[in-house]
């Protein structure tokens, strides 16, 4: 079966410190992954990964896709209370457009 | 543009009501789907619709009735929901073109609660 594991699953951490955030995952016909932000409602779109090596940044996050290794990591620099939120994976495959999803990580950042 | 909305933003129906959740995009995008998502878990896919016919029901008990009357619009009709159905419901749209973006853009969700 498809799955997608994100760790760790929370992290409290301090504002300015850096974060990095794992998505592993095993499936069948991939077609992307994306990373998500979920504070108290929508799910907002991060980034979209399709291929391996190359990162994708957009101002202090930025995220990587290992396809060899199935796994893809995200990163926050110089950490703000207002990065607080479920940060989630989930990867598109297959024939439809469906995603699944991690269960996601929970950050806290503390002033 | 990237918004999705959706109505209304808190339901609280009976187990005997009947009641519709609504949702737009002015994208054109021709894939919009129904999520639901309780406390703490991630969305759980309910339905797909692309090109405004049903392609994925994940097996989503007949109480929920999704309809696609164009486009633009896509509908959840509940009826005689159970208290485990309170969550919040989101809908989303993608643009669902050969060799473009899966990236699906979510609505706000409408939170309901079934007493």
């Amino acid at each position: 079966e498809d799955k997608v594991v994100q760790s760790p699953l929370s992290l409290v951490v301090h504002e300015g410190d850096t974060v990095t955030l794992n998505c592993s995952y095993e499936v069948t016909n991939f077609r992307s992954l994306l990373w998500y932000k979920q504070e108290k409602k929508a799910p907002t779109f991060l980034f979209m990964l399709t291929s391996s090596g190359i990162e994708k940044k957009s101002g202090r996050l930025s995220s990587i896709l290992d396809k060899k290794e199935l796994f893809s990591i995200l990163n926050i620099t110089a950490t703000q209370t207002g990065d607080s939120a479920v940060y989630l994976c989930a990867y598109s495959g297959g024939s439809n457009y469906k995603l699944t999803f991690g269960k996601g990580t929970l950050l806290t950042v503390n002033p | 543009d990237t918004e999705v909305t959706q109505t209304p933003k808190h339901l609280v129906m009976g187990m005997t009501n009947k009641k519709s959740l609504k949702c737009e995009q002015h994208m054109g995008h021709r894939a919009m789907y129904w999520y639901k998502q309780k406390a703490k878990k991630p969305p759980e896919l309910m339905f797909v619709y692309s090109y405004e016919k049903l392609s994925i029901n994940e097996s989503v008990p007949s109480r929920f009735s999704p309809e696609c009357p164009n486009s633009s619009l896509l509908n959840l009709h509940l009826h005689a929901l159970q208290p485990e159905d309170s969550a919040l419901y989101l809908c989303a749209s993608s643009q669902e073109r050969a060799g473009t973006t899966d990236t699906q853009y979510f609505g706000p969700g409408t939170r309901l609660t079934v007493l």
